[in-house]
């Protein structure tokens, strides 16, 4: 079946706009991460998802940084008044939500790059 | 907090040589242990895992061992290849709220034919 895809694939903004990230999982996954992947950090969690809800925001950098899924589905990333250390590959993951051994199957992601 | 420390790459080899990459973790409880794997241009695959200790992880050739004792989780192949070349992650994940993965900074390998 189909794996996780994210869109953009690749996304350049100018500094102070908004930016949306969008992640489709493994049909059935209950479970849906959200990764930050940059030179500095390396892989950062950033948030988590089980089913529609977020029982954990505190990965999320900053305010300007949000989270949403719908349906239990598809998830958004949304970074407003985005900044150059923002710049970074963000990537999504899902899994069944049967515990912390399930393997988390990972996205292409998305190269966002903040001018 | 929770924590993952492997070996400071880069690591260059030669076709055929053997291979261990170091990773230690620091945790509470007891951690699932796994190594991602990113070929050039790819996203994260995973390669293998163990969710107890002394369980053993294989795939493609690598083997990993869940050593409780001295919280590692070393990653190793016998006969590497030009193929095996890519960024290799360590990470743990833990029960809880979150269930998030906690990586290791990534060993990059590269193999010459």
């Amino acid at each position: 079946g189909a794996g996780v895809s994210q869109s953009p694939s690749n996304k350049v903004t100018e500094k102070g706009k908004d930016v949306e990230l969008r992640c489709d999982p493994i049909s059935g996954h209950t479970a849906l991460y959200w990764y930050r992947q940059s030179l500095g950090q390396g892989l950062e969690f950033l948030i988590y998802f089980q089913g529609n809800s977020a029982p954990d925001k505190s990965g999320l950098p900053s305010d300007r940084f949000s989270a949403e899924r719908t349906g239990g589905s598809v998830s958004t990333l949304t970074i407003q008044r985005t900044q150059q250390e923002d710049s970074a590959v963000y990537l999504c993951a899902s899994s069944t939500d049967r515990g912390s051994q399930e393997t988390q199957y990972f996205g292409p992601g998305t190269r966002l790059l903040v001018l | 907090g929770d924590s993952v420390t492997q070996m400071e790459g880069p690591v260059t080899l030669s076709e055929e040589a053997f291979l261990t990459i170091n990773c230690t973790y620091t945790a509470t409880g007891y951690p699932s242990l796994f190594w991602y794997v990113q070929y050039p241009g790819e996203g994260l695959q995973l390669l293998l895992k163990a969710t107890k200790a002394d369980d053993k992880g294989s795939n493609k050739g690598f083997e990993a061992t869940y050593r409780k004792e001295t919280t590692s989780f070393h990653l190793e192949k016998g006969s590497v290849q030009v193929s095996d070349s890519a960024v290799y992650f360590c990470a743990l994940s833990k029960a809880g709220s979150a269930r998030q993965l906690t990586f290791g900074s990534g060993t990059q390998l590269t193999v010459l034919p």
